[in-house]
């Protein structure tokens, strides 16, 4: 069965300091990846997705993630934390042909002025 | 375009009482996605639809929940009798992408949520 694991519950980061939230997953196939925000009392936003190609993504709000299959993993990074950008970050794999999305159990992040 | 609404915001229950949830998707958007998201994990999936035709419910406590989309537009979820372990935020999702049909971008768009609490 698919899984999705986020090793990190909770992380503090520096304003303008660098940032990588990990994201492992576990699937027989070819996956299909994403990356959530969701701020308090919201809903989920997308930053970014892989589906296929080159395996660095761009996303929203000058995230990006890296597509590395040898570690079956999909880390998102920013080169500069911003204090807005304190939310919690959820990894999405998508499978059964894009019929289900199994998310893991997110990643809390604070920013330190 | 407007996003997924919800409705209500929150709301607070007792145990053993009924209760019932909103969702009007993204117009034009067939795919529609109840999920559950207890406190400290990802959303879990409930139930999707497909216009109005059930999708995958497989994760749906079907004693105690019903989920409908009658005319495949707005849905909704009820939980009778309530239970505390089902105090969470229901969030309503919605994709345009039909399920087979290449990936096409496969985004679900999702709604501010409805945050129950069961005492």
């Amino acid at each position: 069965a698919q899984s999705v694991t986020q090793p990190d519950i909770h992380i503090t980061v520096s304003e303008g300091a660098s940032l990588e939230l990990r994201c492992n997953y576990s699937y027989g196939a070819t996956p299909y990846l994403f990356w959530y925000v969701q701020s308090p009392g919201q809903g989920l936003q997308l930053l970014l997705k892989y589906f296929s190609g080159d395996t660095l993504v761009q996303g929203i709000k000058g995230f990006e993630a890296e597509f590395k299959r040898s570690q079956s993993s999909f880390n998102l990074r920013k080169p500069s934390v911003h204090w807005s950008d304190a939310a919690e970050y959820f990894c999405g794999l998508l499978t059964g042909g894009g019929n289900k999305l199994t998310f893991g159990t997110g990643t809390q992040l604070k920013v330190e002025l | 375009e407007a996003g997924v609404a919800q409705s209500p915001r929150y709301k607070i229950i007792e145990k053993r009482q009924s209760v019932a949830f909103w969702c009007n998707p993204i117009s034009g958007h067939a795919t529609l996605y109840w999920y559950q998201q207890i406190l400290g994990q990802g959303p879990k999936l409930l139930i999707q639809f497909q216009n109005n035709g059930v999708v995958d419910d497989s994760q749906l406590p079907k004693d105690r929940f019903s989920a409908e989309r009658l005319k495949g537009v707005d849905s909704t979820l009820k939980i009778q009798p309530a239970k505390l372990e089902d105090s969470a935020v229901y969030l309503c999702a919605s994709s345009s992408t039909k399920s087979g049909v290449g990936l096409g971008t496969y985004e679900q768009f999702f709604g501010p949520g409805t945050r129950l609490t069961v005492l």
